[in-house]
């Protein structure tokens, strides 16, 4: 199995859908996850943490089933400058606290 | 907002040849990374530096690659030797907690040919 991998994409929806992408991890020791955006040739930028208990930040929300290993999130009200790749990050830490990083979604929102 | 800083932003060079890419952190971060990301594919973990040392290292960073923190302020990555397959991109990361998520740097983009 693969250490962190997301839906394969790419997701195309029109401005203002709701879309969710999801990730499975393979430690179930790990303790810090992510989401990061890229935009074509750009680094990646953190797009929020994500906490047991799940969390939202504006039209973002995050959520984390320990038991299944299973990262998601939830776009609401896409807006076209949401267009990017998803990026899936998990620390696994029997490999120090490196984090990996999902092979990403791609997202267009389309107008 | 502070920013991890990565020059050159472009360096092509010939097969064999040795670069060195450049970094300059967050300057109160303690951890420092590299990662790459060869065209079209998933971004890798290199490295892991804290404490002037290297804390973590991936299959991907063998002996062609080094990492130094000379005077405080740049964190450099060189990879002696250049292969046609170390042709990607190159991000700097920093944070300051081994748990935090990092902020990165804009890139190198290291063109092998």
């Amino acid at each position: 199995r693969k250490e962190v991998e997301q839906d394969p994409g790419p997701f195309n929806v029109p401005e203002g859908a709701t879309v969710a992408f999801n990730c499975t991890y393979s430690n179930s020791a790990s303790q810090s996850f992510f989401w990061y955006r890229q935009d074509c040739r750009k680094e990646p930028k953190l797009l929020m943490s994500v906490y047991s208990s799940g969390n939202e930040d504006g039209r973002f929300t995050a959520q984390l089933n320990r038991a299944s290993q299973y990262i998601s999130l939830l776009i609401r009200d896409s807006k076209l400058s949401d267009s990017a790749t998803y990026l899936c990050v998990v620390n696994m830490v029997n490999y120090g606290q490196n984090f990996v990083f999902g092979p990403g979604t791609r997202l267009s929102v389309l107008p | 907002e502070p920013e991890v800083t990565q020059t050159p932003s472009h360096q092509v060079t010939q097969m064999g040849q040795e670069v060195i890419l450049r970094c300059v952190p967050i300057s109160n971060h303690l951890y420092f990374y590299w990662y790459r990301q060869i065209l079209g594919q998933k971004v890798e973990f290199l490295v892991s530096f804290y404490n002037n040392e290297i804390s973590e290292k991936s299959e991907i960073f063998d002996d062609q690659f080094s990492v130094e923190r000379p005077d405080g302020s740049n964190f450099t990555l060189k990879i002696r030797s250049t292969k046609l397959e170390d042709s990607a991109m190159y991000f700097c990361a920093s944070s300051n907690r081994e748990d935090y998520g990092y902020t990165f740097g804009s890139g190198t983009r290291l063109t092998v040919v």
